[in-house]
């Protein structure tokens, strides 16, 4: 089983509607992140988190909004999809300190049409 | 963010040696992660460098520049299985504690 798992895999909508990814994870690390990934643009970073009652704006965090719901549980929403969202979504987690590599889910492919 | 530069595609000969070169901006520099992404997979963590110098690794290692913000990742004996895309991320500190990831380099490996 994975230890880092992402739902949906792959998920196919319209301009404006609400999207929610869901990110769970096994290893009990306390720091969660969501990244989006774009041919020729590389990862980069939505939200993070580092425990449950901690939210941190990442780089591109306007159009989205995150819930930390449990240590293990770190869901990224869509509150009105736009075509230039359609994206490869990863969650990843990691232990502190912050030298400790993070660890990616399979990642969710999102097209909005 | 920081400026992170590595070349976009290399290609190489199976059993061969390749160094794929990473320069990112020194200020608030923290360490230096690479990671391995096969086409349509998850990253998966290579190496960490805070220190100047070497890490061997297998047939994988990383070295690392502070005073030139420059790292290589060397891979030797190159397999069909190698190619991939390989990430440089830099860790800057300064409160943010954030991993800023190139654009990544994408390695084809050849007979």
């Amino acid at each position: 089983d994975a230890d880092v798992t992402q739902t949906p895999r792959n998920r196919i909508t319209k301009t404006g509607k609400r999207i929610m990814l869901e990110c769970s994870q096994t290893k009990g690390h306390d720091r969660m992140y969501w990244y989006r990934q774009d041919p020729g643009l590389g990862l980069r970073l939505i939200y993070y988190s580092f425990d449950v009652k901690d939210i941190n704006k990442g780089e591109i965090s306007d159009g989205y909004s995150v819930s930390r719901q449990a240590q293990a549980k770190f869901s990224l929403s869509l509150e009105s999809a736009i075509p230039n969202q359609t994206a490869l979504y990863f969650c990843a987690t990691s232990d502190g300190p912050e030298w400790q590599p993070q660890h990616f889910g399979d990642g969710t492919r999102l097209s909005i049409l | 963010g920081q400026n992170i530069d590595q070349p976009t595609e290399m290609t190489a000969t199976e059993g061969a040696i390749v160094q794929i070169n990473c320069t990112y901006q020194t200020s608030g520099f923290n360490g230096l992660f690479w990671y391995q992404q096969h086409a349509g997979e998850a990253p998966t963590f290579l190496s960490y460098n805070v220190l100047d110098g070497l890490e061997e690794k297998g047939r994988f290692s990383s070295f690392l520049s502070r005073s030139k913000g420059y790292s290589y990742l060397l891979l030797k004996e190159l397999q069909m299985k190698d190619s991939a895309s390989y990430l440089c991320a830099e860790y800057s500190g300064a409160g943010s504690y954030q991993l800023t990831f190139g654009k990544g380099t994408k390695l084809s490996v050849i007979p």
